[in-house]
C-alpha cells in the first residue's frame, strides 16, 4: 500500500491557540486529499477535501475559518486547527488520493487534546 | 444523499466462530466498495475492495465479501475468527465524486 506519515502524532494544547497537522504522501503524488475527523468509538467523517492547487471544499457542518486546509505541493498537505476548543479534541486523519477510483489510503492520524 | 450503514454495532464471538457483518448502502450508481479495519490504537488498514467483476472478492488475513447489487450490500465474512481478528471494522462506499463514505463502524471482540 501506498506510504502516508502525518505529523505530529500527538499534540496537546491549549485552548485558543492553533496547531497545524502535515500529511505527506511518500511514494505517490496525492492529486487530492480528504481530511477525516474521527471522535472516539465513532466512525470516519470527512472533514474536507482538497485539491492540488485549489481552495479546499468543506462538508456541511465543518468551519472553514477554523479549519485551514493548504494542499499546495502534491506531497504534503496541512490541516490548521485554529484558536482550538476543547471540542476540537479529536483524532484528525489525512487520505491521499491520486488517480480517480484508486484505493484510498489513510495516514497514521494525529490525536489532538485540547485543554 | 449518499449513506452507509453497519447494522451490527458491537459484536462479541467465541475464536473458531464464524463472522458474518452487514453493510449496506444507499446509491443507486456505480460505487467502489471497501472494508477497512482498525486495530485497537493502529491506523486504517485495507481488507478487500470490490470495484468490479467477481462479487465474491476474497482479502487478507482470511476475510471475503460479497457484493449482491440487488440488495446494496456488500457483507463481511470470516469463517473462522481469532482472537487477533479483535479491531474495530468499517465498511466504505466510493461514489464518483470520488469522496469516501464511512459506516458506522462495527467493534469486534473475539474471546480466546
Amino acid at each position: 500500500g501506498a506510504v502516508v506519515s502525518q505529523h505530529p502524532s500527538r499534540v496537546i494544547c491549549k485552548s485558543g491557540t492553533s496547531v497545524k497537522i502535515e500529511c505527506r504522501s511518500l511514494d505517490f503524488q496525492a492529486t487530492t486529499m480528504f481530511w477525516y475527523r474521527q471522535f472516539p468509538k465513532q466512525s470516519l467523517m470527512l472533514m474536507a477535501t482538497s485539491n492540488e492547487g485549489s481552495k479546499a471544499t468543506y462538508e456541511q457542518g465543518v468551519e472553514k475559518d477554523k479549519f485551514l486546509i493548504n494542499h499546495a505541493s502534491l506531497t504534503l498537505s496541512t490541516l490548521t486547527v485554529t484558536s482550538a476548543h476543547p471540542e476540537d479534541s479529536s483524532f484528525y486523519i489525512c487520505s491521499p488520493s491520486g488517480l480517480a477510483g484508486e484505493t484510498q489510503y489513510f495516514g497514521p492520524g494525529t490525536r489532538l487534546l485540547v485543554l | 444523499a449518499q449513506s452507509v450503514s453497519q447494522h451490527n454495532h458491537h459484536v462479541i464471538l467465541s475464536e473458531a466462530a464464524s463472522l458474518e457483518l452487514g453493510c449496506n448502502y444507499s446509491y443507486g450508481g456505480t460505487v467502489n466498495l471497501f472494508w477497512y479495519v482498525q486495530y485497537p490504537g493502529q491506523h486504517l488498514q485495507l481488507l478487500l475492495k470490490y470495484f468490479s467483476g467477481d462479487p465474491l472478492v476474497k482479502g487478507i488475513k482470511g476475510f471475503e465479501a460479497e457484493f449482491i447489487k440487488s440488495k446494496f450490500s456488500f457483507n463481511l465474512r470470516k469463517p473462522s475468527v481469532q482472537w487477533s481478528d479483535t479491531a474495530e471494522y468499517f465498511c466504505a462506499v466510493k461514489v464518483v465524486t470520488d469522496k469516501l463514505i464511512f459506516g458506522t463502524g462495527t467493534r469486534l471482540q473475539v474471546f480466546p
